[in-house]
């Protein structure tokens, strides 16, 4: 069974300090690995897609890597506006089902 | 462009009773899905259509759930009789027919539903 696995489950950060989440997963045959971006009230929002290990994408002050084993969502310099559920999702083979984590509940401070 | 919608935001309905959500693609989406996420917990994947035909349903909990996309265009989830546990947010995604993106899923803001 597809498993994801989000730590932590909520981060604190003063504006301007840099962090990473992090996103572990277990899946046979992955297809991509999946950032999303969910406000209060609202759906998820997507950010990235990474298809291989090595691969990294960027979006402002976002930058997502995968390796065989985990993806991490670097996050340079945030702003208040930041702050979010950031979930991670995976899709296997050719099944489009997508499979989330809990998510990172991040807070950044003014 | 138009995202994902769904209709409503918001229902509250009494154990027993039927309630109907519908969800509106994103324009030229053959992919949409279902999902949903119950308290406390994560997304969990319901169904997948590919334009009216269903592709996938492993995630649909039982019998009470219906699903439909008749035209291919919007699609409907149907839950007769709600439970209690039926409560908590359903969420519509979809995702055009391109190969390349075709993986990349947009949401709809969902739509809370609370059975008392």
């Amino acid at each position: 069974e597809d498993q994801v696995t989000q730590s932590p489950e909520a981060l604190r950060l003063q504006e301007g300090e840099s962090s990473s989440l992090n996103c572990s997963y277990t899946v046979s045959g992955l297809r991509g690995l999946f950032w999303y971006r969910q406000d209060p009230g609202k759906g998820p929002e997507f950010l990235f897609t990474l298809y291989s290990a090595g691969e990294e994408k960027e979006k402002e002050r976002l930058k997502a890597t995968l390796t065989k084993k985990e993806s991490f969502l670097h996050i340079t310099a945030p702003k208040p506006e930041d702050s979010a559920t950031y979930l991670c999702a995976v899709s296997r083979g050719s099944a489009r089902q997508l499979t989330f984590g809990s998510g990172t509940q991040l807070t950044v401070l003014p | 462009e138009a995202g994902v919608t769904q209709f409503p935001s918001h229902s509250v309905i009494e154990k027993g009773q039927t309630v109907t959500l519908r969800c509106d693609p994103i324009s030229g989406h053959d992919n949409l899905y279902w999902y949903r996420r119950v308290m406390g917990k994560e997304i969990k994947f319901l169904l997948h259509f590919v334009k009216e035909s269903k592709q996938d349903e492993s995630g649909m909990p039982n019998n009470r759930f219906l699903a439909e996309r008749t035209g291919g265009t919007y699609s409907t989830l149907k839950v007769q009789p709600a439970e209690l546990e039926d409560s908590g947010v359903y969420f519509c995604a979809s995702s055009n027919r391109d190969r390349a993106s075709s993986y990349e899923q947009y949401f709809g803001p969902g739509t809370r539903l609370t059975v008392t």
